[in-house]
């Protein structure tokens, strides 16, 4: 079973900064099977990137994702006050089907 | 817009099963796998199991064979069962659409479950 494992566990940035989350598996992924969210405070979370670089439909452009491999980054451009969240990385595998999630990065905006 | 809402009892009791319905609005539930994850408070996000359309089902080993989906192509609906909880199992229940085979485009709002005699 792939581990992922996101770091900082914390992130206190101040608006119009730019925020990099890292989420990192515990061996070598396929991109199309890398996916990040956002949850904020009492919400369901919210579908930012799928297949590790690919936003999704309505996202802000100041948000990309990017990576390879066992390394993947979120990056969040010129941040806002409403960034304030928590930031899930998720892999699916296929054999047999499984979906992990990373522990979370909270993110909060000064 | 694909809309998801979770409708379940509000408690259950240890050793009884959790029994939650999700009814999809704006699409139809054809073709898609369809999903189950939970939280519990203050704590990440954990896969519970998927169904597709089809029927066809597979869930996380760390549930044990307690986990049970069933579909209702005819009323949009996909539900869940979870046997034998315990307080371990209260957390807030998600259903969310899967449209690819790898991530989570459309979610339910979540529904909190409680154990609890």
């Amino acid at each position: 079973e792939i581990v992922l494992t996101q770091s900082p566990g914390t992130l206190s940035l101040s608006p119009g900064e730019r925020a990099t989350l890292s989420c990192r598996a515990s061996q070598s992924v396929d991109t199309k099977d890398l996916a990040w969210y956002q949850q904020k405070h009492g919400q369901a979370p919210r579908l930012l990137i799928q297949g590790a670089s690919s936003r999704a439909t309505g996202i802000a452009d100041r948000i990309s994702g990017s990576g390879t491999g066992t390394d993947f980054t979120l990056t969040i451009n010129r941040l806002e006050p409403q960034d304030s969240a928590v930031y899930y990385c998720q892999h699916y595998g296929s054999s047999p089907p499984m979906y992990t999630f990373g522990q979370g990065t909270k993110l909060e905006i000064k | 817009q694909v809309q998801l809402q979770e409708s379940g009892p509000g408690l259950v009791k240890p050793s009884e099963t959790l029994s939650l319905t999700c009814t999809v609005s704006g699409g139809s539930i054809s073709n898609y796998y369809w999903t189950w994850i939970r939280q519990p408070a203050g704590k990440g996000l954990e896969w519970i199991g998927r169904i597709y359309s089809s029927g066809s089902s597979h869930w996380n080993p760390s549930f044990k064979n307690r986990v049970t989906m069933s579909v209702d192509t005819s009323k949009n609906q996909f539900s869940l069962k979870l046997s034998s909880v315990t307080a371990a199992d209260t957390a807030v229940y998600y259903c969310a659409r899967d449209p690819f085979r790898s991530s989570f485009d459309f979610w339910g709002q979540g529904t909190l479950v409680p154990v609890s005699s």
